[in-house]
């Protein structure tokens, strides 16, 4: 069984300031991963995944996060965050045999302050 | 393209009334279907998953059940709610045909009182 360890509940960041937010996970098989933003009231929407090749996956809105299989992480990262990126962010893990059931992360709240 | 839809989107319903959210698909065919529920500072729990028409997987006991009476029409369900039973919840799609990811609909938020 998979799981997905979010280590911050809570981000605080200035306008213009990199962020990273922080994701571990555990599997005895090989997973895809993945980070999904939800805005207020609303559902998930996909930001970027890792499914094969390059460690280093780009998504929307200039996030960008990193693959180490070595310590089972996959943190995002943005160089400037936008007074609109705030929103709760959501690391996730599917297995790649049959089900594709996904499982989420507690999920970390990233406050971006004027 | 293919979009998802929830209803109700917001609700306020009594302890021990019964519950029907539905959420439908469009644009795809036979897509895996799943409820989610999301709690205040918990994340997604996955609910019920569905592979195709009627065949409906239980993650967690609870007071909820799921059903898929169409290809692509999901409906979570209650007889009694309870208090803990509020939350938001939310409906997703995923098919083969894309890579991996997860579709989700708007949420319906329920509170029980």
């Amino acid at each position: 069984a998979q799981s997905v360890t979010q280590l911050d509940s809570q981000v605080p960041v200035f306008e213009e300031a990199p962020v990273e937010l922080r994701c571990n996970y555990s599997s005895s098989v090989s997973v895809y991963l993945f980070w999904y933003v939800q805005y207020p009231n609303q559902g998930l929407q996909l930001l970027l995944k890792y499914l094969s090749g390059s460690t280093l996956v780009k998504g929307i809105n200039g996030f960008e996060a990193e693959f180490n299989k070595s310590q089972t992480s996959f943190h995002l990262r943005k160089p400037s965050v936008h007074i609109s990126d705030t929103a709760e962010y959501f690391c996730a893990v599917s297995d790649v045999d049959g089900g594709f059931k996904t499982i989420f992360g507690a999920g970390t709240r990233l406050f971006v302050k004027a | 393209s293919q979009t998802i839809h929830q209803w109700p989107a917001t609700l306020v319903q009594p302890v021990g009334s019964p519950l029907s959210l539905e959420c439908t698909v469009e644009g795809t065919s036979n897509p895996n279907l799943y409820w989610y529920r999301q709690a205040a500072g918990r994340g997604l729990q996955l609910l019920f998953y569905s592979v195709g028409i009627g065949q409906i997987s239980s993650e967690v006991p609870q007071n909820l059940s799921a059903s898929r009476p169409q290809d692509r029409q999901f409906i979570l369900s209650s007889k009694k709610l309870l208090l803990s039973d509020s939350g938001f919840y939310l409906c997703a799609w995923w098919s083969a045909l894309n890579t991996g990811e997860l579709f989700f609909g708007e949420g319906s938020r329920l509170t029980v009182l």
